[in-house]
């Protein structure tokens, strides 16, 4: 089954920009991803797919500042023009038949 | 606008039993698989179990096989899940979560706390 790898902490100033990592294990690097935000105290939230072609698809409401990308085994969530309501916990989440698994988390500290 | 709420959470003894449910809303429930997801404490996301749209096929995480059981009903629009043989490291929030086949999770519910302690 596939696994996720993503750090577990990012900075970044309010107003700059900040990209997380999610990385596919071998043998999946062709899988689709999505990325899901998870505020202090809230349940998460879906923000998109990336796919491996690096398209993504947003959800509902995300703001345009929220953009995927993927380059091989990786997956990317770029935020750009940080606000403080962007602290958050991001997780990744993939699949395949049987099994869904989640990366570990990536904590975004808004400075 | 789709919503998913869980109900069912509490406190129960190590070794018993609780039953989650979850209504769904603003979705056509039967076109849809569906799955459980749960969060211990300070901890990250952890899949429990997926049910395809029919509930005909259910998956669980190889931490719950055999003592939970995930299920439908497409005719009250609910999801549920059946926790026996409860331990300790069963307590977290679970969320019931609406999954697309080509995106993953698409809509969480808020959650249901369920705690395992004597």
């Amino acid at each position: 089954q596939p696994v996720l790898t993503q750090s577990s902490s990012a900075s970044a100033s309010l107003g700059s920009s900040v990209k997380l990592t999610c990385t596919l294990s071998r043998g999946h690097s062709n899988y689709i991803i999505a990325w899901h935000q998870q505020q202090p105290g809230k349940a998460p939230r879906h923000l998109m797919k990336v796919e491996g072609s690096g398209s993504y698809n947003k959800g509902s409401g995300v703001p345009d500042r929220f953009s995927g990308s993927s380059s091989g085994a990786g997956r990317y969530l770029t935020i750009s023009n940080l606000q403080s309501e962007d602290e958050a916990d991001y997780y990744c989440e993939t699949w395949d038949a049987n099994t869904r698994v989640f990366g570990t988390g990536t904590k975004v500290t808004v400075l | 606008e789709v919503q998913l709420l869980e109900s069912g959470g509490g406190l129960v003894q190590p070794g018993g039993s609780l039953r989650l449910s979850c209504a769904a809303s603003g979705f056509t429930f039967s076109n849809y698989p569906m799955s459980w997801v749960r969060q211990a404490p300070g901890k990250g996301l952890e899949w429990v179990s997926s049910i395809t749209d029919s509930g005909i096929n259910t998956y669980y995480a190889d931490s719950v096989k055999g003592r939970f059981t995930i299920s439908r009903d497409n005719s009250k629009n609910t999801l549920f899940l059946q926790l026996s043989s409860l331990r300790a490291e069963d307590t977290a929030v679970y969320y019931c979560a609406k999954l697309l086949p080509t995106t993953g999770t698409d809509y969480w519910g808020p959650g249901t706390l369920v705690t395992v302690s004597s």
